[in-house]
């Protein structure tokens, strides 16, 4: 079975700092794709960024970018110029035939 | 476009009843996932319908239930219900289904669900 651990549950950054999530999964395929999804105060889940296991570049949207190891079956989270607006529960997630989750890490921005 | 609508936002519900849970996927969306989310258990994957099929499913109870109609909306039912099902329940939806589908998952506002 496919497991999603995030090791850190709760991190703090300050505003306009960078901070990186940590993500481990494990797994036997070689094909699948990797999510980091957030989830506010207001429970709605949003997706933050994508990567598909067979593309060795690491994906980026504006200031959030992931550090995919394949190898390593790693896939941490770097948010760069941290903004209050980020601050939310962080969860990393499997998929292949479907979908799991981490535990999340629980992100404080401080002004 | 409209996102994922799920109805209702809160429940409550006494042991022993059933209840049943609706979601409208984006449309043209044809996938809809279910997960229970708990502060103990985390997010847990309940099922996954695809054109009115289950594709995939959890190690939940067959307590828990679902399907799929035609236009892809989806409902999830549980049936004698217990305190520990008091839990957020998300529904996701998704073009495709599972395997090595590209498609991400969109999620609703959830179900608030209260067992007493």
């Amino acid at each position: 079975a496919q497991t999603v651990t995030q090791s850190q549950p709760e991190m703090s950054v300050q505003e306009a700092e960078t901070v990186t999530l940590s993500c481990t999964y494990d797994t036997s395929e070689s094909d699948y794709y990797l999510f980091w999804y957030k989830q506010p105060p207001s429970r709605q889940m949003i997706l933050v960024i994508r990567q598909e296991a067979y593309k060795q570049q690491n994906a980026t949207e504006n200031r959030f970018s992931v550090n995919f190891q394949k190898a390593a079956k790693s896939f941490s989270l770097k948010i760069s110029d941290s903004q209050l607006g980020d601050a939310a529960m962080y969860f990393c997630a499997y998929r292949s035939n479907d979908m799991r989750f981490g535990a999340g890490t629980r992100l404080t921005v401080k002004p | 476009k409209a996102g994922v609508t799920q109805t209702p936002r809160y429940l409550i519900k006494t042991r022993g009843q059933q209840v049943t849970l609706s979601c409208s996927p984006i449309s043209g969306h044809r996938s809809v996932s279910w997960y229970q989310q708990t502060p103990g258990q985390g997010l847990q994957f309940l099922f996954e319908y695809f054109s009115e099929t289950q594709r995939n499913k959890g190690n939940f109870p067959g307590r828990f239930s679902g399907r799929q109609f035609s236009n892809s909306r989806s409902e999830m039912n549980v049936s004698t219900l217990e305190l520990g099902d008091s839990a957020l329940y998300l529904c996701a939806s998704s073009l495709t289904a599972g395997g090595f589908s590209t498609d991400t998952q969109y999620f609703g506002p959830g179900t608030r669900l209260t067992v007493l």
